[in-house]
């Protein structure tokens, strides 16, 4: 079974460009989460979907945003890229509501 | 509001000796989880264990253990015979129910392994 897939690895842009991140779940899960971990600090909760709607976000400012596909992958887009926002992005995702997540391996962006 | 304390910024075991990472949470809700995941260097999320709060035993998974005391609201990782390759940070985590799905983080432990 494939796990969690998010692409790019890596990412370098400049202060306000736009940044796409992509997440493809474990097959059969339906919840996909993002969440932000900035150098040495620890994961800060940025976006939850399921069944293809945003169900929940956390305290980030309205250009970063989102979307969940029909085939439950999701992509995380961040406008006008600030130098704070360089950090791993991570997403997660789920079946359960009772069970923890199984995340990928991160996105690390770099705005420079 | 849910909140989940690690107080140990960093810690050094020398190797196979055991090794408590603690961890203290605060909820209202009734219902939770609890659980810790590991994070090598290279940046990926690895779940360890987990403990629901109904459950009356504590969890193990192989060399991990949950020391999950209720009434004080800890619920402490144990990693025996540690090795070389438990060097990373480990996160304490925690879902509720009421908490429309997401799990929260503490700010972490860094473990280093001493050979």
């Amino acid at each position: 079974e494939a796990g969690v897939t998010q692409s790019p690895t890596h990412l370098i842009k400049t202060r306000g460009q736009q940044a796409t991140l992509r997440c493809s779940p474990i097959s059969g899960h339906t919840s996909v989460y993002w969440y932000q971990q900035a150098l040495g600090l620890g994961l800060q909760f940025l976006l939850w979907y399921d069944e293809g709607e945003e169900r929940n976000r956390g305290n980030f400012p309205p250009r970063f945003s989102g979307r969940q596909f029909p085939n439950y992958s999701s992509e995380l887009n961040v406008n006008a890229l600030e130098l704070e926002d360089s950090a791993l992005y991570l997403c997660a995702s789920t079946n359960t509501v009772d069970y923890g997540y199984t995340f990928g391996s991160g996105t690390r962006l770099t705005v420079v | 509001a849910q909140k989940i304390t690690q107080t140990q910024p960093g810690m050094f075991v020398q190797e196979k000796e055991a090794v408590t990472l603690d961890c203290t949470y605060d909820t209202s809700d009734q219902s939770y989880g609890l659980f810790w995941y590991k994070q090598p260097s290279s940046g990926e999320m690895i779940f360890l264990i987990y403990q629901g709060s109904y459950d009356e035993q504590n969890a193990t998974e192989g060399r991990y253990s949950l020391n999950f005391q209720k009434a004080r609201k800890s619920a402490n990782l144990v990693i025996s015979a540690s090795q070389l390759g438990d060097s990373a940070m480990y996160f304490c985590a925690m879902r509720v129910r009421s908490s429309a799905s997401k799990i929260i983080f503490g700010s972490g432990t860094r473990l280093s392994i001493r050979p």
